[in-house]
C-alpha cells in the first residue's frame, strides 16, 4: 500500500512534443505529490508539487493533473527541449508537511530529440 | 541556490568494512534525510532526524546501520559492516520545515567489493 507506481520506464519524444508521465498510488494517507527532476550523477531535484485539494498545478512549462478520486497523477512537459532530457520521478508522503518520508515511484527515463 | 554538500562522491570498500559518509546540509535547516538510490532503481528513504535524534526509520536501516551529528553542522551516515547489496548511490537531504522543499545532495556512490 506504500508503493509508487509510475509508467513509463522510458520515453522518447521530439523537440516541442508533450511528455506526458504517470503515477499511481494506493495509501489515501499520501497528501503531498512532488515531482523529482534527476540528471546523471546528480541528486533528485524537486520540479513542482501538489497537494490533493487542487486538480492540477502549472509551473512554466510543467503542469501536474491529479485525479483524488483516481488516485492519480501525472506530469506533463509542454514544449520540451533536449535539456529536459533526465530521469523524472514522481513522489509522495503523508502528513503534516513535507518533513515525512517520501514514497519513490521506479523512474522515466526521458529523451528528447532534436 | 543553497547546496547540500556531501564527501565522498565515491567510496570503494572490502565487504565487512566500515564506512562513513558524510553530509553537510544547508545552514539553518533543521530536518535531516538519508535515501539511497541501487543503480538503476528508484530512490529509496532510510532515515529521517530531527532534533538530535531519529524520527523515522525504513526495514533498510538496520543495526548495521547509524546516524549522527557530531559537531552540529555535519550528519553522518555510518555502516559498520559492509555487504555487498549495500552498494549503492546514498543521497542526503535537508530542508528547513515541514512544509519547504527537500533538497538533495549530489550523492556518495558506494562500492562494496
Amino acid at each position: 500500500q506504500q508503493q509508487v507506481k509510475q509508467s513509463p520506464q522510458s520515453l522518447i519524444v521530439q523537440k516541442g512534443g508533450i511528455p506526458i508521465i504517470n503515477c499511481a498510488y494506493e495509501n489515501t494517507a499520501f497528501d503531498y505529490f512532488p515531482w523529482y527532476q534527476q540528471f546523471p550523477g546528480k541528486g533528485p531535484a524537486l520540479l513542482i508539487a501538489i497537494r490533493p485539494d487542487v486538480s492540477e498545478k502549472k509551473e512554466g512549462r510543467f503542469t501536474i493533473s491529479f485525479n483524488k478520486s483516481a488516485k492519480q497523477f501525472s506530469l506533463h512537459i509542454m514544449d520540451s527541449q533536449p535539456g529536459d532530457s533526465a530521469t523524472y520521478f514522481c513522489a509522495a508522503s503523508k502528513g503534516t508537511g513535507t518533513a515525512s518520508k517520501l514514497t519513490f515511484g521506479t523512474g522515466t527515463r526521458l529523451q528528447v530529440t532534436l | 541556490e543553497p547546496e547540500v554538500t556531501q564527501t565522498p562522491s565515491h567510496q570503494v570498500t572490502q565487504m565487512g568494512q566500515e564506512v562513513i559518509l558524510r553530509c553537510v546540509p544547508i545552514s539553518n535547516h533543521l530536518y535531516f534525510y538519508w535515501y539511497r538510490q541501487i543503480l538503476g532503481q528508484k530512490v529509496e528513504f532510510l532515515v529521517s532526524f530531527y532534533n538530535n535524534e531519529i524520527s523515522e526509520k525504513s526495514e533498510i536501516f538496520d543495526d548495521q546501520f547509524s546516524v549522527e551529528r557530531p559537531d552540529g553542522s555535519n550528519f553522518t551516515l555510518k555502516i559498520r559492516s559492509t555487504k555487498l547489496e549495500d552498494s549503492a548511490m546514498y543521497f542526503c537531504a535537508t530542508h528547513r520545515d515541514h512544509n519547504e522543499k527537500l533538497f538533495f545532495g549530489s550523492g556518495t556512490q558506494l562500492s562494496v567489493l
